[in-house]
């Protein structure tokens, strides 16, 4: 089967830098991505990692290591409105199903 | 941006009373699922469709569920006659291609309360 581990809470001052976690174990491995989830809305698509090493997208960068079933999401300069759950997710099978972490929620202070 | 549309946002219903959820998928997209969230828990799989068929469903999905797509555009989840563990928020979704490359876009959710 599949599992994901990600811690439950992070906490970190706006301007900071902050990494969110994710350990995976899968049968087989299609990528990994992350999702962001503000009050319990709409779960939305933040990046995607399918090789070794660092993508960015602006304040957020995602990194992957195949070799450790290790992932995380970076978040830079962060701002209030970064406050919300991350999740991290992998495809189930070669079919469309994401098995998402449990997510992390991270809480910005001024 | 386009958007996956849910309707209701929120439904309270009865135990053992049946309920109908609507999506409106993006419409140029193949792919449709349901995931539930309950309380402060993890978003769960439990059902794709592609090309009118259900394509993969999890344990949660069980005779009590059932999808469907009764006119090309709305994509709908039935759940039969409901529990009180049913509470949940349930989210569709879709996707161009079944790739996780360019994600999947979510809607924003109906909240189910089962009393």
């Amino acid at each position: 089967g599949q599992s994901l581990e990600q811690p439950s809470e992070v906490t970190a001052v706006e301007g900071a830098i902050v990494q969110i976690n994710c350990t995976y174990q899968t049968s087989g491995f299609y990528g990994l991505s992350w999702y962001q989830q503000h009050d319990g809305g709409a779960p939305t698509f933040l990046s995607y990692n399918a090789l070794d090493g660092l993508e960015e997208t602006g304040r957020f960068s995602s990194f992957l290591s195949r070799s450790d079933s290790y992932g995380y999401l970076l978040l830079q300069e962060l701002q209030m409105k970064d406050s919300a759950s991350y999740f991290c997710a992998v495809k189930g099978n070669q079919g469309g199903k994401l098995i998402f972490g449990q997510g992390t929620e991270l809480s910005v202070k001024p | 941006e386009p958007e996956v549309t849910q309707t209701p946002s929120h439904q309270v219903t009865q135990m053992g009373q049946e309920v109908i959820l609507r999506c409106v998928p993006i419409s140029n997209h193949l792919y449709f699922y349901w995931y539930r969230q309950i309380l402060g828990q993890k978003v769960e799989f439990l059902v794709s469709f592609y090309n009118n068929e259900i394509s993969e469903k999890s344990e949660i999905f069980d005779d009590q569920f059932s999808v469907e797509r009764p006119d090309g555009s709305n994509f709908t989840l039935k759940i039969r006659s409901t529990k009180l563990e049913d509470s949940a928020m349930y989210f569709c979704a879709s996707s161009a291609w079944q790739t996780m490359e360019y994600g999947y876009t979510f809607g924003s959710g109906t909240r189910l309360t089962v009393v």
